[in-house]
């Protein structure tokens, strides 16, 4: 699966969108980008998943760049509940693939 | 549905005893998966199984580790004889066929 870089950290001011980066230059055709995150002492929480096109749902949107080389999580109007730790990952969707490779993530607080 | 149960929540031992970790998928997911979480090491895949049958164990550290899945709802992990180097927090995650990955609570493992 392709490797992805992301910031460390990042803050964002509560009630504005926080924009989140991911690069992932050596991505394939078949694979997909997801994005999970995790709350201080909790498990990893889906967001959001998606090929090609931008997705978006009652979380929060992906924008993919036309060369799939980058992407960016948009969360519209963040609330304290949204500090965690971001993580951009790429996945192949071949079957007998199943493996989610976490990276660092990026530490996203959220300002009051 | 109450999301994947793990128990317990936390485990204190010391160095030799066996620990036996468990988890209950979300009820009708096929895929398991294992996750073991350091600061060192970030969080790491150990072993997932597809309708109860292993399938990856690459990324069990050594012998001393143990999954099993007896039945489709319940799996363990087991460490024998554990060591101070295993104190991490482990996650269990459950999936249907296709889709995202819902992870459990973790349970910490500190072993003295």
């Amino acid at each position: 699966d392709a490797k992805t870089t992301q910031p460390t950290s990042m803050d964002c001011a509560e009630g504005r969108a926080a924009n989140l980066p991911c690069n992932h230059s050596t991505i394939s055709g078949n694979e997909y980008v997801y994005w999970y995150r995790q709350i201080h002492s909790q498990g990893p929480q889906y967001i959001i998943h998606g090929l090609k096109n931008n997705e978006t749902n009652e979380m929060a949107s992906l924008i993919i760049t036309e060369d799939r080389k980058s992407s960016t999580l948009i969360l519209p109007h963040a609330t304290l509940r949204d500090t965690a730790v971001y993580y951009c990952i790429v996945r192949s969707s071949n079957f007998g693939n199943e493996k989610l490779t976490f990276g660092t993530g990026t530490r996203l607080t959220i300002i009051p | 549905d109450a999301g994947v149960i793990q128990s317990p929540r936390h485990e204190v031992t010391e160095m030799g005893q066996e620990v036996t970790l468990r988890c209950k998928p979300i009820s009708g997911h096929d895929y398991l998966f294992w996750y073991r979480q350091t600061m060192m090491r970030g969080l790491e895949l150990l072993i997932y199984f597809n309708n109860n049958v292993p399938i990856d164990d690459s990324g069990m550290p050594e012998d001393r580790f143990s999954a099993k899945m007896p039945n489709a709802s319940f799996s363990t992990l087991k460490i024998q004889p554990s060591e101070p180097r295993d104190s991490a927090v482990y996650f269990c995650a459950s999936r249907e066929t296709v889709g995202e990955q819902y992870f459990g609570p973790g349970t910490r493992l500190t072993v003295t």
